[in-house]
């Protein structure tokens, strides 16, 4: 089975800028999350998609926004971008929108200068 | 809130040696509790998990139990090996939301 691809790996972006990052969800799966980790720190909720909709959504501004499409893959999209922005971004996917286990991609490496 | 407290790494110890790595959360009702690992150069996937106050959650020789009374789910393992060099978090599910509540992460690294 295909696990959760991300894509890029690793992006430079202008304070202020937007930004799209883009996820392939695992096989089977139709829910989608999405979390930042600052270094050194543990995976913070952005917020989760079910069926195409936001079904759950961490503490985070709503320049923080998401797309999943009816094959769901997701992405994540971020407007504005601030220095504090710059973090990994995981996608994971998972059968269910309940406590299923999450199944990471790799993350993508954003850094706003 | 809810919210997820484990012991701060970085943690060494040497091959066979006992690992115990604490984590202590903070939920109303009964989350469900996980632990998460996270290899070099990989990205982070499930190591076990436990749903309801007494479970024993097991897996590739670590173990956790889920104890209400102390807010805890501690990770254990009797005999760790270089392979097992890694950072692990802790974390809890809470159906409201929908949402994941993970520490900050422990970096073990395991010496022959």
């Amino acid at each position: 089975e295909t696990g959760v691809t991300q894509s890029p790996t690793h992006l430079i972006k202008t304070r202020g800028q937007q930004v799209t990052l883009r996820c392939s969800s695992q096989s089977g799966h139709n829910t989608v999350s999405w979390y930042q980790q600052a270094l050194g720190q543990g995976p913070q909720f952005i917020f989760q998609y079910y069926r195409e909709e936001e079904n759950g959504r961490g503490n985070f501004p709503p320049r923080f926004s998401g797309l999943q499409f009816p094959n769901y893959s997701s992405e994540l999209n971020v407007n504005a971008l601030e220095l504090d922005d710059s973090a990994l971004y995981l996608c994971a996917s998972s059968l269910r929108q309940d406590n299923s286990p999450l199944h990471f991609g790799n993350g993508t490496r954003l850094t706003v200068t | 809130g809810n919210s997820v407290t484990q012991m701060e790494g970085p943690v060494t110890l040497s091959e066979e040696a006992f690992l115990t790595i604490n984590c202590t959360y903070t939920a109303t009702g009964y989350p469900s509790l996980f632990w998460y690992v996270q290899y070099p150069g990989e990205g982070l996937q499930l190591l076990l998990k436990a749903t309801k106050a007494d479970d024993k959650g097991s897996n590739k020789g670590f173990e956790a139990t889920y104890r209400k009374e102390t807010t805890s789910f501690h990770l254990e393992k009797g005999s760790v090996q270089v392979s097992d060099s890694a950072v692990y978090f802790c974390a809890l599910f809470k159906n409201t939301g929908n949402q994941f509540y993970f520490g900050t992460g422990t970096s073990l690294t395991v010496i022959p």
